[in-house]
C-alpha cells in the first residue's frame, strides 16, 4: 500500500531538470509532495487533488494522473538548495509515504 | 513554523521499559500524527488523532499507544521498548480539518533502544 517512487536517488548539476515519478496500486484522492534535508523534518512542497486543485510551492511543479494514480514532481533548472530526500504521500486509511528519492545537486 | 515541538529530542533508553513521547502544538488545529522514520522506509505512520479522546491506528501500531487529553498535546508511548523501535520519530499536524490538507512536521525525536 506504500505508493513506490522512481529513482531512487539522482545527482543534478545545477541548473538542469529533474523528475520524480510516484505510482500507487490504490486510487487517490491526493498526492502530497515533502522535501526532506539531512538530519531535518520533512517539510510541505505541494499537494495536488482529485479534480485538478494544486497547492503549493512556487518554483517547483507537478502533475496528478487520476486515472494512472500517479503523480511526478517536476524539478526545473535546479538548484543547490534543492537537494534532499524527496516523499511522496499518499491517503489510504492515513498517510502512506513512499520510501524517497534522493536528489543531489552539483555546482 | 507550525509552532510544534517535540520531547525529549533524544533518548537511549533500554529494552523492557517504558517511554513516553510528546507532542506539543500552540495552533489549536484538530489532526496530529505520529510517524516514525527509518532508512529505506520512508515515513510511517503509527497513530493519528482527529480530536481530544479520538484517535486512529496507522500502519505500524503494534507496540505503541497513543493518548490526546488535550488539544495541545499528543502523547506516544512504548509500553515495552524494543530494540525494533529504534528510530526517529516525527510529530505532525493538519492545517485542516481533514487529512487532505498540508502537514507540518516537529523537530523529531532520536529513539534509541538498547
Amino acid at each position: 500500500q506504500q505508493p513506490v517512487q522512481s529513482p531512487q536517488a539522482v545527482i543534478l548539476r545545477e541548473g538542469e531538470d529533474a523528475v520524480i515519478n510516484c505510482s500507487s496500486s490504490k486510487a487517490l484522492y491526493s498526492v502530497h509532495w515533502y522535501r526532506q534535508k539531512h538530519g531535518e523534518a520533512p517539510v510541505f512542497l505541494m499537494i495536488l487533488l482529485k479534480g485538478g486543485e494544486q497547492k503549493g510551492h512556487e518554483k517547483i511543479s507537478a502533475s496528478f494522473n487520476e486515472k494512472k494514480q500517479q503523480s511526478s514532481l517536476y524539478l526545473t533548472a535546479s538548484q543547490l538548495s534543492y537537494s534532499g530526500t524527496y516523499f511522496c504521500g499518499t491517503e489510504a486509511g492515513g498517510m502512506r509515504f513512499g520510501a524517497g528519492t534522493r536528489l543531489t545537486v552539483k555546482p | 513554523d507550525a509552532g510544534i515541538t517535540q520531547s525529549p529530542r533524544h533518548k537511549v533508553t533500554e529494552t523492557g521499559t517504558p517511554v513516553t513521547l510528546r507532542c506539543h502544538q500552540t495552533e489549536n488545529h484538530r489532526y496530529m500524527y505520529w510517524y516514525r522514520q527509518d532508512p529505506g522506509h520512508g515515513l510511517r505512520l503509527i497513530h493519528y488523532s482527529y480530536g481530544v479522546k479520538d484517535t486512529d491506528k496507522g500502519e505500524v501500531s503494534d507496540g505503541y499507544s497513543v493518548s490526546r487529553s488535550k488539544t495541545e498535546d499528543f502523547l506516544l508511548t512504548l509500553e515495552s521498548a524494543t530494540s525494533s523501535q529504534t528510530s526517529v520519530y516525527f510529530c505532525a499536524i493538519s492545517r485542516g480539518e481533514a487529512i487532505s490538507y498540508e502537514q507540518y512536521f516537529g523537530p523529531g525525536t532520536r529513539l534509541t533502544v538498547t
